[in-house]
Protein backbone atom coordinates (compact mmCIF):
# COMPACT_ATOMS: atom_id res chain seq x y z
CA UNK A 1 0.00 0.00 0.00
CA UNK A 2 1.67 3.46 -1.00
CA UNK A 3 2.35 5.75 2.04
CA UNK A 4 1.23 8.93 2.75
CA UNK A 5 3.63 11.79 4.03
CA UNK A 6 1.13 15.56 5.00
CA UNK A 7 2.09 18.31 7.55
CA UNK A 8 1.05 17.29 10.97
CA UNK A 9 -0.46 20.75 11.29
CA UNK A 10 -1.41 23.97 9.59
CA UNK A 11 -2.60 27.12 11.56
CA UNK A 12 -5.42 29.36 9.60
CA UNK A 13 -7.37 32.70 9.71
CA UNK A 14 -11.08 32.21 9.26
CA UNK A 15 -12.02 33.29 5.98
CA UNK A 16 -8.72 32.20 4.43
CA UNK A 17 -8.00 29.60 1.43
CA UNK A 18 -6.61 25.89 2.71
CA UNK A 19 -4.27 23.79 0.68
CA UNK A 20 -3.14 20.68 2.91
CA UNK A 21 -0.76 18.34 0.84
CA UNK A 22 -0.25 14.50 0.49
CA UNK A 23 2.63 13.15 -0.89
CA UNK A 24 2.52 9.39 -1.78
CA UNK A 25 5.66 8.90 -4.04
CA UNK A 26 4.58 4.95 -4.28
CA UNK A 27 1.40 5.53 -5.97
CA UNK A 28 0.23 2.69 -8.14
CA UNK A 29 -1.48 2.35 -11.14
CA UNK A 30 -4.83 1.58 -10.06
CA UNK A 31 -4.88 3.72 -6.38
CA UNK A 32 -7.15 6.86 -6.48
CA UNK A 33 -6.98 9.16 -3.38
CA UNK A 34 -9.11 10.04 -1.35
CA UNK A 35 -9.26 12.55 1.90
CA UNK A 36 -11.39 12.38 5.40
CA UNK A 37 -12.14 15.15 7.75
CA UNK A 38 -12.27 14.24 11.27
CA UNK A 39 -13.91 16.05 14.17
CA UNK A 40 -13.19 15.48 17.92
CA UNK A 41 -15.25 12.90 19.31
CA UNK A 42 -16.36 11.99 15.86
CA UNK A 43 -15.79 9.17 13.10
CA UNK A 44 -14.23 10.73 10.02
CA UNK A 45 -16.40 11.58 7.03
CA UNK A 46 -15.61 11.34 3.22
CA UNK A 47 -14.48 14.79 1.79
CA UNK A 48 -13.67 14.17 -1.84
CA UNK A 49 -11.68 11.64 -3.61
CA UNK A 50 -10.22 11.49 -7.07
CA UNK A 51 -7.55 10.08 -9.54
CA UNK A 52 -5.70 13.04 -11.54
CA UNK A 53 -6.21 16.20 -12.70
CA UNK A 54 -8.81 18.30 -11.12
CA UNK A 55 -12.01 17.40 -9.28
CA UNK A 56 -14.50 19.57 -7.09
CA UNK A 57 -17.65 19.29 -5.18
CA UNK A 58 -19.10 21.63 -2.45
CA UNK A 59 -16.95 21.03 0.09
CA UNK A 60 -13.63 20.92 -1.45
CA UNK A 61 -10.98 20.52 -4.50
CA UNK A 62 -8.40 18.14 -5.31
CA UNK A 63 -5.79 18.60 -7.40
CA UNK A 64 -3.25 16.00 -8.53
CA UNK A 65 -0.70 16.65 -11.04
CA UNK A 66 0.43 14.36 -13.58
CA UNK A 67 3.08 12.14 -11.68
CA UNK A 68 0.14 11.81 -9.42
CA UNK A 69 2.79 11.71 -6.80
CA UNK A 70 1.26 14.39 -4.90
CA UNK A 71 -2.03 15.62 -4.22
CA UNK A 72 -3.61 18.92 -2.47
CA UNK A 73 -6.95 19.59 -0.73
CA UNK A 74 -7.83 23.19 -0.90
CA UNK A 75 -10.62 23.83 1.31
CA UNK A 76 -12.16 27.69 0.43
CA UNK A 77 -12.92 30.24 2.85
CA UNK A 78 -12.52 28.07 5.92
CA UNK A 79 -14.56 29.32 8.61
CA UNK A 80 -14.00 27.87 12.41
CA UNK A 81 -15.98 25.05 11.76
CA UNK A 82 -13.49 23.73 9.61
CA UNK A 83 -11.19 23.12 12.73
CA UNK A 84 -10.55 19.13 12.32
CA UNK A 85 -7.86 16.85 11.32
CA UNK A 86 -7.85 15.85 7.65
CA UNK A 87 -6.33 12.50 6.43
CA UNK A 88 -4.77 11.61 2.78
CA UNK A 89 -6.16 8.02 1.70
CA UNK A 90 -4.09 6.02 -1.03
CA UNK A 91 -6.04 2.77 -2.06
CA UNK A 92 -7.32 0.73 -4.89
CA UNK A 93 -10.54 0.15 -6.13
CA UNK A 94 -11.64 -3.05 -7.94
CA UNK A 95 -14.86 -5.02 -8.34
CA UNK A 96 -13.73 -8.03 -5.91
CA UNK A 97 -12.76 -5.09 -2.94
CA UNK A 98 -14.91 -2.56 -3.60
CA UNK A 99 -14.81 -1.72 0.28
CA UNK A 100 -10.75 -1.77 0.33
CA UNK A 101 -9.96 -1.02 4.06
CA UNK A 102 -9.02 2.56 4.49
CA UNK A 103 -5.62 2.92 5.51
CA UNK A 104 -5.22 5.80 7.84
CA UNK A 105 -1.89 8.05 8.58
CA UNK A 106 -2.02 10.73 11.30
CA UNK A 107 -3.30 12.94 9.36
CA UNK A 108 -2.89 17.07 9.16
CA UNK A 109 -4.27 18.92 12.53
CA UNK A 110 -6.00 22.01 10.87
CA UNK A 111 -6.78 24.70 13.44
CA UNK A 112 -8.76 27.76 12.38
CA UNK A 113 -8.36 31.00 13.97
CA UNK A 114 -10.85 33.86 14.25
CA UNK B 1 -32.13 8.54 6.79
CA UNK B 2 -30.71 6.68 10.04
CA UNK B 3 -26.82 6.88 9.70
CA UNK B 4 -24.30 4.21 11.31
CA UNK B 5 -24.85 4.16 15.29
CA UNK B 6 -22.56 2.50 17.97
CA UNK B 7 -23.36 1.41 21.48
CA UNK B 8 -22.41 2.39 24.14
CA UNK B 9 -20.64 5.35 23.87
CA UNK B 10 -18.36 4.93 26.59
CA UNK B 11 -17.18 1.58 28.25
CA UNK B 12 -14.74 1.28 31.14
CA UNK B 13 -13.75 -2.11 31.67
CA UNK B 14 -10.55 -3.79 33.79
CA UNK B 15 -7.81 -5.77 32.15
CA UNK B 16 -8.49 -9.50 31.76
CA UNK B 17 -12.32 -9.02 30.87
CA UNK B 18 -14.13 -9.13 27.66
CA UNK B 19 -16.37 -6.69 25.63
CA UNK B 20 -18.89 -6.56 23.03
CA UNK B 21 -19.55 -3.21 20.90
CA UNK B 22 -22.36 -3.15 18.18
CA UNK B 23 -23.25 -0.93 14.99
CA UNK B 24 -25.71 -1.14 13.09
CA UNK B 25 -24.84 0.61 9.80
CA UNK B 26 -26.66 2.76 7.02
CA UNK B 27 -29.98 2.34 5.80
CA UNK B 28 -29.22 0.13 2.54
CA UNK B 29 -25.85 -0.93 3.34
CA UNK B 30 -24.92 -4.17 3.81
CA UNK B 31 -20.93 -3.85 4.71
CA UNK B 32 -19.25 -3.12 7.95
CA UNK B 33 -15.72 -2.69 8.90
CA UNK B 34 -14.14 -1.83 12.44
CA UNK B 35 -11.45 0.67 12.97
CA UNK B 36 -9.34 1.05 16.31
CA UNK B 37 -8.37 4.49 16.99
CA UNK B 38 -5.76 5.05 19.56
CA UNK B 39 -5.22 8.89 20.97
CA UNK B 40 -3.65 11.17 18.21
CA UNK B 41 -3.50 8.28 15.66
CA UNK B 42 -5.77 7.57 12.16
CA UNK B 43 -8.15 4.83 12.69
CA UNK B 44 -6.64 0.91 11.68
CA UNK B 45 -8.35 -0.98 10.16
CA UNK B 46 -9.31 -4.61 12.37
CA UNK B 47 -11.88 -6.56 10.19
CA UNK B 48 -14.46 -6.18 7.71
CA UNK B 49 -18.04 -8.33 7.36
CA UNK B 50 -19.90 -8.98 4.26
CA UNK B 51 -22.37 -11.44 4.00
CA UNK B 52 -22.41 -12.32 7.55
CA UNK B 53 -18.53 -13.53 6.98
CA UNK B 54 -15.28 -11.96 8.11
CA UNK B 55 -13.87 -11.05 4.56
CA UNK B 56 -10.72 -8.84 5.06
CA UNK B 57 -8.38 -8.51 8.25
CA UNK B 58 -5.77 -6.18 9.39
CA UNK B 59 -2.82 -7.09 12.27
CA UNK B 60 -5.32 -7.13 15.31
CA UNK B 61 -4.86 -10.49 17.25
CA UNK B 62 -7.34 -13.10 17.51
CA UNK B 63 -8.42 -12.01 20.67
CA UNK B 64 -10.33 -9.50 18.83
CA UNK B 65 -13.36 -10.99 17.00
CA UNK B 66 -16.64 -10.39 15.52
CA UNK B 67 -20.32 -11.35 14.00
CA UNK B 68 -22.42 -9.66 11.44
CA UNK B 69 -26.34 -10.62 11.48
CA UNK B 70 -28.76 -10.72 8.97
CA UNK B 71 -29.88 -7.44 9.14
CA UNK B 72 -26.07 -6.34 8.80
CA UNK B 73 -25.80 -4.97 12.12
CA UNK B 74 -22.37 -6.22 13.36
CA UNK B 75 -20.83 -6.62 16.94
CA UNK B 76 -17.17 -6.62 17.98
CA UNK B 77 -16.12 -8.12 20.72
CA UNK B 78 -12.52 -8.20 22.27
CA UNK B 79 -11.38 -10.80 24.85
CA UNK B 80 -8.58 -10.79 27.50
CA UNK B 81 -8.64 -6.96 27.59
CA UNK B 82 -5.32 -5.01 27.75
CA UNK B 83 -4.53 -1.91 28.52
CA UNK B 84 -3.39 -0.97 25.00
CA UNK B 85 -7.11 -1.66 23.76
CA UNK B 86 -8.03 1.79 25.46
CA UNK B 87 -9.08 3.41 22.25
CA UNK B 88 -12.18 4.63 20.64
CA UNK B 89 -13.19 1.76 18.28
CA UNK B 90 -15.00 3.29 15.04
CA UNK B 91 -17.86 1.14 12.87
CA UNK B 92 -18.07 1.85 9.21
CA UNK B 93 -20.27 0.93 6.74
CA UNK B 94 -20.59 0.84 3.05
CA UNK B 95 -22.49 -1.50 -0.21
CA UNK B 96 -20.58 -4.11 -0.40
CA UNK B 97 -18.49 -5.66 -3.49
CA UNK B 98 -20.08 -3.96 -7.08
CA UNK B 99 -18.83 -1.84 -9.62
CA UNK B 100 -17.77 1.12 -7.71
CA UNK B 101 -16.32 4.81 -8.73
CA UNK B 102 -14.94 5.74 -5.43
CA UNK B 103 -15.07 4.12 -2.29
CA UNK B 104 -16.48 5.96 0.43
CA UNK B 105 -17.42 4.53 3.82
CA UNK B 106 -19.62 5.95 6.31
CA UNK B 107 -18.23 5.81 9.71
CA UNK B 108 -20.48 6.01 13.42
CA UNK B 109 -19.60 8.46 16.32
CA UNK B 110 -17.53 5.32 17.87
CA UNK B 111 -17.42 3.69 20.99
CA UNK B 112 -14.58 4.92 23.75
CA UNK B 113 -13.21 2.24 25.70
CA UNK B 114 -11.65 2.83 28.70
CA UNK B 115 -9.16 -0.21 29.62
CA UNK B 116 -7.76 -0.10 33.57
Amino acid sequence: LAKTTQPISMDSYEGQEVNITCSHNNIATNDYITWYQQFPSQGPRFIIQGYKTKVTNEVASLFIPADRKSSTLSLPRVSLSDTAVYYCLVGALSWNSGNTPLVFGKGTRLSVIA
Amino acid sequence: DAGVTQSPTHLIKTRGQQVTLRCSPKSGHDTVSWYQQALGQGPQFIFQYYEEEERQRGNFPDRFSGHQFPNYSSELNVNALLLGDSALYLCASSMGPREVSYNEQFFGPGTRLTVL
